[in-house]
């Protein structure tokens, strides 16, 4: 079972930014933060990871609480293309050196024009 | 570069037939990875493949569904006989080595079972 929580769904405004949260309680202290968006009739695609500090790259940043028991996902100015379904996962390292992905709902977001 | 290819990109069969589907991960990728997603779900994981061994299979319904990677490159995935249950996309990704993070996906074949 996936070890995050995340709303269901979520809207933003073109243009402006977005904060899509996620909450990971019982996150381990080697669990890496990961994040996959998922675009319609689109496999999924990495957007964002991270273990304690706050990450940016060009598609957003990653915004990781002190106890990391929370996070968020920062869509610094959402566009129509950013409308897809978000997913917070906690990496799984099932044998060393290899790691699973288990996905959870994750989080609809829609883009009003 | 190319990203991960799948075939076919939909698929419609008859409950009890059989169905296969084929994956072609990015050139180089030792991790090779076989999903499927239920409507309104994520992505489940049904197998992974290091090269051309399995690293876990524990959520394939080994009853039905089979998978290999011979070569250590391409993959199948079949299901035989197929149950209406296994409507679903199937997604393939690949990832560069093993403990890398990022998997890239392919677009998924679409199996609607009637």
């Amino acid at each position: 079972d996936a070890k995050t929580t995340q709303p269901n769904s979520m809207e933003s405004n073109e243009e402006e930014p977005v904060h899509l949260p996620c909450n990971h309680s019982t996150i381990s202290g080697t669990d890496y933060i990961h994040w996959y968006r998922q675009l319609p009739s689109q496999g999924p695609e990495y957007v964002i990871h991270g273990l304690t500090s706050n990450v940016n790259n060009r598609m957003a940043s990653l915004a990781i609480a002190e106890d990391r028991k929370s996070s968020t996902l920062i869509l610094h100015r959402a566009t129509l293309r950013d409308a897809a379904v978000y997913y917070c996962i906690l990496r799984d390292p099932i044998v060393a050196g290899s790691y699973q992905l288990t996905f959870g709902k994750g989080t609809k977001l829609s883009v009003i024009p | 570069e190319a990203g991960v290819a799948q075939s076919p990109r939909y698929k419609i069969i008859e409950k009890r037939q059989s169905v296969a589907f084929w994956c072609n991960p990015i050139s180089g990728h030792a991790t090779l990875y076989w999903y499927q997603q239920i409507l309104g779900q994520g992505p489940k994981l049904l197998i992974q493949f290091q090269n051309n061994g399995v690293v876990d299979d524990s959520q394939l319904p080994k009853d039905r569904f089979s998978a290999e990677r011979l070569k250590g490159v391409d993959s199948t995935l079949k299901i035989q006989p197929a149950k209406l249950e296994d409507s679903a996309v199937y997604l393939c990704a690949s990832s560069a080595r093993e403990g890398r993070e990022t998997q890239y996906f392919g677009p998924g074949t679409r199996l609607l079972v009637l």
